[in-house]
């Protein structure tokens, strides 16, 4: 069975960092292509970040380029989202999601709440 | 950035009933349109992929239609675990999705 388990989220003050962790199991995580997808409290969805299965290769909403990395330990079968110079606009739900197709998410976390706030 | 506007924004219809939700770009997506089923706490749930392939595991009664800016998801009998918000996705390019759409029991 595929899992995801999100972890790290927390409350941060702005300007602070965090760093999420994503532990997958069920499945291939090395062959897998993975993303992190965000949803503000009672917004909408917004895909933030996606890496490919190497690690090799990343890319980034317009929202987060520069303050948010994306990596992968393939050893640990563990995605991360390390987070710097947050704001209160990126106070969300945070799942990351195993890619189907290219940006087609077939298998979700159930996500981890970060908190920019004071 | 390609804008999906849902509408309605809410839907109330009853068990049994036939649901009709839309999904507009505002560019062409291709086929490249997703929906997902989201419930609340949960997370997403992929439902339909290149605007009308069933994904694995949901039931015959979803289905997906269109190509270009204009798309359908119908759902042709409603079960009362269909009650949910529904987002559509392109990933034409950079993904985004649409505002979502309630799905509600009247």
């Amino acid at each position: 069975e595929v899992q995801l388990v999100e972890s790290g989220g927390g409350l941060v003050q702005p300007g602070g960092s965090l760093r999420l962790s994503c532990a997958a199991s069920g499945f291939t995580f090395s062959s897998y292509w993975m993303h992190w997808v965000r949803q503000a409290p009672g917004k909408g969805l917004v895909w933030v970040s996606r890496i490919n299965s190497d690690g090799s290769s990343t890319s980034y909403a317009d929202s987060v380029k520069g303050r948010f990395t994306i990596s992968r330990d393939n050893a640990k079968n563990t995605l991360y989202l390390q987070m710097n110079s947050l704001r209160a606009e990126d106070t969300a739900v945070y799942y990351c999601a195993r890619q189907y197709y290219a940006f087609l998410a077939d298998y979700w976390g159930q996500g981890t709440l970060v908190t920019v706030s004071s | 950035e390609i804008v999906l506007t849902q509408s309605p924004a809410t839907l109330s219809l009853s068990p049994g009933e036939r649901a009709t939700l839309s999904c507009r770009a505002s560019q062409s997506v291709s086929s490249y349109l997703a929906w997902y089923q989201q419930k609340p706490g949960q997370a997403p749930r992929l439902l339909i992929y290149d605007a009308s392939n069933r994904a694995t595991g949901i039931p015959a009664r979803f289905s997906g239609s269109g190509s270009g800016t204009d798309f359908t998801l119908t759902i042709s009998s409603l079960e009362p675990e269909d009650f949910a918000v529904y987002y559509c996705q392109q990933r034409s390019n950079w993904p985004t999705f649409g505002q979502g759409t309630k799905l509600e029991i009247k």
